[in-house]
């Protein structure tokens, strides 16, 4: 069975700071995708990453940044001098791929980042 | 080029009542999946739509059930409601041959 745990359940940081939020998943498949998604107050889920399992480079897009360490099944998130606009609730979800590709998304249960001007 | 929509914003119903909520998918997208999110909670999948027939199920009732369109528009409709299924219900469209999952902005039920 696939489980995404997010142990954070609240940070807060000063605007500036850097904040790595923290994800840990379960699967038994071998091939699976690892997302991160941002859901602003507004209730929408934005998509920020996605990983393919067989893919263990650490990814930077501007000021966010992702390890993907699966000798620990982590795919952890950092962002770097963050933001106001940065506060959110982050998840962490996980999906198989079965041949026909797309499939349903595991989440865990967020964690809800504030950042304080 | 729009991306996924959803209808209406809010709704809100009593116990027993039904409802029937929308979904258009992003545009050249054929699959629609759909997620319920309690409050404080991560999304759960409900179910997933792909050529008009429900591809996969989460762990829900036969309660929910849902439909798929020709022109890959969705609905989810929810019977006998109970003041548990209050939730924000959250459609997400994709192509069936990618991982990427785009979200709407869903609909805010709310049972009284």
């Amino acid at each position: 069975a696939q489980k995404v745990t997010q142990a954070q359940t609240e940070i807060s940081v000063v605007e500036k700071e850097d904040v790595t939020l923290d994800c840990v998943y379960e699967t038994r498949d071998t091939t699976y995708y690892l997302f991160w998604y941002k859901q602003p107050p507004s209730g929408e889920l934005v998509f920020l990453i996605r990983r393919n399992s067989f893919d263990e480079q650490n990814e930077i897009s501007g000021r966010y940044s992702w390890n993907f360490q699966k000798s620990t099944s982590s795919f952890n998130f950092t962002i770097t001098a963050s933001q106001v606009v940065d506060s959110a609730v982050y998840f962490c979800a996980l999906s198989e791929v079965e041949g026909t590709g797309a499939n349903n998304l595991f989440f865990g249960t967020g964690t809800r980042l504030t950042v304080i001007p | 080029d729009a991306g996924v929509t959803q209808s209406p914003t809010h709704l809100i119903k009593t116990r027993g009542q039904q409802v029937t909520l929308r979904c258009s998918p992003k545009s050249g997208h054929d699959t629609v999946s759909w997620y319920q999110q309690a409050l404080g909670q991560g999304p759960q999948f409900i179910f997933q739509y792909y050529e008009e027939e429900e591809r996969q199920r989460g762990n829900f009732p036969d309660r929910f059930s849902g439909h798929q369109f020709p022109n890959y528009s969705s609905e989810l409709n929810v019977n006998a409601l109970l003041l548990g299924d209050s939730a924000l219900y959250l459609c997400a469209s994709s192509l069936i041959r990618s991982g990427e999952q785009f979200f709407g902005p869903g609909t805010r039920l709310t049972v009284l």
